[in-house]
This record gives structure tokens, sequence and C-alpha cells, in this order.
């Protein structure tokens, strides 16, 4: 089945240490996002790609940045977590043009210690 | 910017029928749809509204006023398995891409 996957679903990583989310999908969408969702709180979209271009929110910190080496594929980096960086990461894929659905993945899980 | 509300939490008994508002303040809306997020698990669509008027699906049916920037989730029947968080998100017209901005979304519980 076509889907969205994220790898791992549970990241735990030490205070300063850099760590990598990794998302692919195989619905051939063009736009894949990155969201953090902390406990009770909505999700808040991070960035987003459309194709290779890299569409940052204003309010998203430096120390996440992102990477999509090709159309299946794309990477969270947090360079310096810090112990307000611990929640859930979802990473979502739409098509440009279509009815605009998202389709998220099951997300990771990430503790800082 | 936008603003979205919709209650925190809500109660409802199995087999009932139960309404879930949100209320929404935008510069550029572009569509409401509604996801369902069971605790420690990913959004699932549920529906989508660009038009005034209700849109149903099954168990589930959403209406949408843009003129009030109101919308409502009706979920019927009521299962345990509907005990979950519901976000209403609003996409910000942006062009060829869309952004969603979702809301704190309302928990239910379903009770016996």
């Amino acid at each position: 089945d076509a889907m969205v996957i994220q790898n791992p679903r549970y990241q735990v990583t030490q205070f300063g240490k850099p760590v990598t989310l990794s998302c692919s999908q195989t619905l051939n969408h063009n736009v894949m996002y990155w969201y953090q969702q902390k406990s009770s709180q909505a999700p808040k979209l991070l960035f987003h790609y459309y194709d290779k271009d890299f569409n940052n929110e204003a309010d998203t910190p430096d120390n996440f940045q992102s990477r999509r080496p090709n159309t299946s594929f794309c990477f969270l980096d947090i360079r310096s977590p810090g112990l307000g960086d611990a929640a859930m990461y979802l990473c979502a894929t739409s098509f440009a043009t279509s009815s605009y659905e998202q389709y998220f993945g099951p997300g990771t899980r990430l503790t800082v210690t | 910017g936008q603003n979205i509300d919709q209650p925190t939490e809500m109660t409802a008994t199995e087999g009932a029928i139960v309404q879930i508002n949100c209320t929404y303040q935008t510069s550029g809306f572009n569509g409401l749809f509604w996801y369902q997020q069971h605790a420690g698990e990913a959004p699932t669509f549920l529906s989508y509204n660009v038009l005034d008027g209700l849109e149903e699906k099954g168990r589930f049916s959403s209406f949408l006023s843009r003129s009030k920037g109101y919308s409502y989730l009706l979920l019927k029947e009521l299962q345990m398995k509907d005990s979950a968080s519901y976000l209403c998100a609003v996409r910000e017209y942006g062009g060829a891409t869309n952004k969603l901005i979702f809301g704190t979304g309302t928990l239910l519980a379903v009770q016996p």
C-alpha cells in the first residue's frame, strides 16, 4: 500500500547531541511537510518542500534543518536538541494540485535527556 | 494571521450523537479540514469543506459557514473507538502548495 513511513518511531537523544529523523513516501507526492506536536498541543508546521524548493516557516528556530535528496525521502535534522524540543515530529505529504489532503506518517516521538 | 478555536474536551455516550464546533479567523481561507488523532498516533483525514454546507460521509458529517467563520463535525452512532482528539485545520491560501493551521483539538471521551 502507498504510504508515509517515519523512522525511527521513538528516538532518545542527549541534550546538544545532533539527531536526524527520517521520512519516506511511496505516494509520489510533490510536497513533504514536517510538523512538531508537543503534548496536548496542535501540530505546528516547521517547514515544507515543494519538489526541491524549501519553504521555512518564519518562527522555526535555526536549530531545525531539513533535506530532501529525492522525491521519496525527507530528513529533519536537529543540530543541538534542547529539552524543549522533546515532541512528536510528524511528516506529511500532499499533491500540490489535487484535493490538497495531507497524508501523515505515524510520527517519531523524540525524547531529550 | 489565523486563529482557530474549538472546545478542549467533550464527553458523550456510546450510541449518541455529538457535535464538535470550530470557529476560525483568517485572512486567506481556502478550505477547512477535520482530522482524527488517537493518542500517540498520527492524525487521519476525516473531511474537507471549501464551500458552505454539509458534507456527509457515513457516521461523520462536517458543516461549513464561511460567512460566520464556523464549522462543526457531527459524529453519529458513537462507538468507543471514536474516543480521540478531533483537530480542526484551516488551509491558508498559498498558491500551488497549501499550509494547514491546526486548532489545538477537542478530546472526545465516549462512555458506555
